[in-house]
């Protein structure tokens, strides 16, 4: 089956401008997870979406950062303004809804530069 | 609230030689514990998961890890490295309570020498 697609896979912005990225979940797959990874960090999770509704988004800068899944499928990550602290690997993750396994399969990341 | 300790930042291990990657985990309830591993420029990967029963989880690429409740610990073991085993290793618990949002601990790099 095909993974978790994600685009683009490198970006470089300057501060103050905008960018958007894209996600595609493993088909079937109800449960999509936006995470922020900073170099040297683990990923840190930004926002969770359960079909086409916000699950939690406790965690995302909701100032400069939005998401979406329009129709529970593909997801996409903005932010607008961008920071130089923004500078990350932004990872999508889907999971099939069940309440057993709990494998969450990720994409290969999208890359950002903020200079 | 969940979270992840990774003691190491840093091992180097000669290929052939065996590899431990310890994990410390703070749950209030049964964790649910996995090992990924993610190469460079890649995403990450899944190695293994423990939800339930065993305490000593076999994983692909010839890893292993052992849940010790005792310990809060869940270390990832693999009896020799290969080469291609150098990555950063990333230990994360969640649990079907908040629907798996993983926490994850820092990483730990590894670096294989010949």
């Amino acid at each position: 089956e095909a993974g978790v697609a994600q685009s683009p896979r490198y970006k470089i912005i300057e501060k103050r401008q905008s960018v958007a990225f894209w996600c595609n979940p493993i088909s079937g797959h109800a449960t999509l997870y936006w995470y922020q990874q900073i170099l040297g960090q683990g990923p840190k999770l930004l926002i969770q979406f359960q079909n086409n509704g916000v699950v939690d988004d406790s965690q995302l800068p909701k100032d400069r950062f939005s998401a979406e899944r329009l129709k529970g499928v593909d997801s996409t990550l903005k932010i607008q303004p961008a920071k130089l602290e923004d500078s990350a690997v932004y990872l999508c993750a889907s999971r099939i809804r069940d309440r057993i396994t709990g494998e969450l399969f990720f994409g290969e990341g999208s890359r950002l530069t903020v200079l | 609230a969940q979270s992840v300790t990774q003691p190491d930042i840093h091992i180097t291990v000669s290929e052939g030689a065996s590899l431990e990657l310890r994990c410390n985990y703070s749950y209030g309830a049964t964790p649910y514990l996995f090992w990924y591993v993610q190469s460079p420029g890649q995403g990450l990967q899944l190695l293994l998961k423990y939800f339930s029963g065993d305490t000593l989880v076999q994983g692909i690429k010839g890893f292993e890890a052992e849940f010790k409740r005792s310990q809060s610990s869940f270390n990832l073991r693999k009896p020799s490295v290969h080469w291609s085993d150098a990555a950063e290793y990333f230990c994360a618990v969640g649990a079907p309570e908040n629907d798996y949002k993983l926490s994850f601990g820092a990483g730990t790099t590894v670096t294989v020498r010949a």
